[in-house]
């Protein structure tokens, strides 16, 4: 029964693919989000949709591109990787000012 | 730079000693949130407090806000080895829609 589920929970890559993360709620949140967390656990917020529309999007490389096809889901697709691209990223949902869920993370290693 | 930062960075405590750890911010808050964050997990909610708030309690956790020095307190008392984790304040700002996060304290409770 996990909340916020996401998966691969690691990624090992090279440089140049492509590779997307996938994260599913089942909370019935409007409201889901990518954070990125880099190796000093620094922990950025980069997307957040609203009942499948974009509503935030942090200076983020146009390689990173976040997909919603309904309310319940929304995807990672990042293009050509690179070696700095290489972090935890978590998944969490919500609904107005109520707590966060997170799902359990993607550790992306570019190599 | 970073909305909220906590202060210290690493702790280390014994078993049965408190631990507190400090959070400050930048901007107008509508409340200010703490979450723990175990080795290669997501964050989970720990508490919530809103601006018009000064203390708040829950179980071993008490969190202090005051809003005209932008700082927060977290103190967990009697801690327990299960309390190892890294813990972050994020803050709900009045024209975001997003949690911005800190880069957390890293509390180590030795048995």
């Amino acid at each position: 029964d996990t909340a916020v589920s996401q998966t691969p929970k690691y990624l090992v890559t090279q440089m140049g693919n492509d590779k997307s993360i996938k994260c599913e709620q089942n909370l019935g949140h409007d409201t889901m989000y990518w954070y990125k967390q880099d190796s000093k656990k620094f922990l950025k917020i980069m997307f957040s949709y609203n009942n499948k529309e974009l509503i935030i999007n942090e200076t983020v490389p146009n390689r990173f591109s976040p997909k919603s096809p309904d309310k319940a889901h929304l995807n990672l697709h990042i293009n050509s990787l690179e070696l700095g691209d290489s972090a935890v990223y978590f998944c969490a949902s919500g609904e107005g000012d109520s707590p966060l869920h997170f799902g359990n993370g993607t550790r992306l290693t570019v190599t | 730079s970073q909305q909220g930062e906590e202060d210290p960075q690493a702790l280390s405590i014994q078993e049965g000693e408190n631990a507190t750890m400090n959070c400050s911010y930048k901007t107008s808050i509508n409340n200010l949130q703490w979450y723990r964050q175990n080795s290669g997990r997501g964050l989970v909610h720990l508490i919530l407090i809103r601006s018009n708030e000064r203390e708040k309690h829950s179980g071993r956790l008490r969190v202090t806000l005051d809003t005209s020095k932008k700082s927060s307190s977290l103190l967990i008392t009697a801690s327990r080895a299960a309390d190892t984790a890294s813990y972050f304040c994020a803050t709900g700002d009045t024209g975001r829609r997003a949690l911005t996060f800190g880069s957390g304290t890293r509390l180590q409770v030795q048995p």
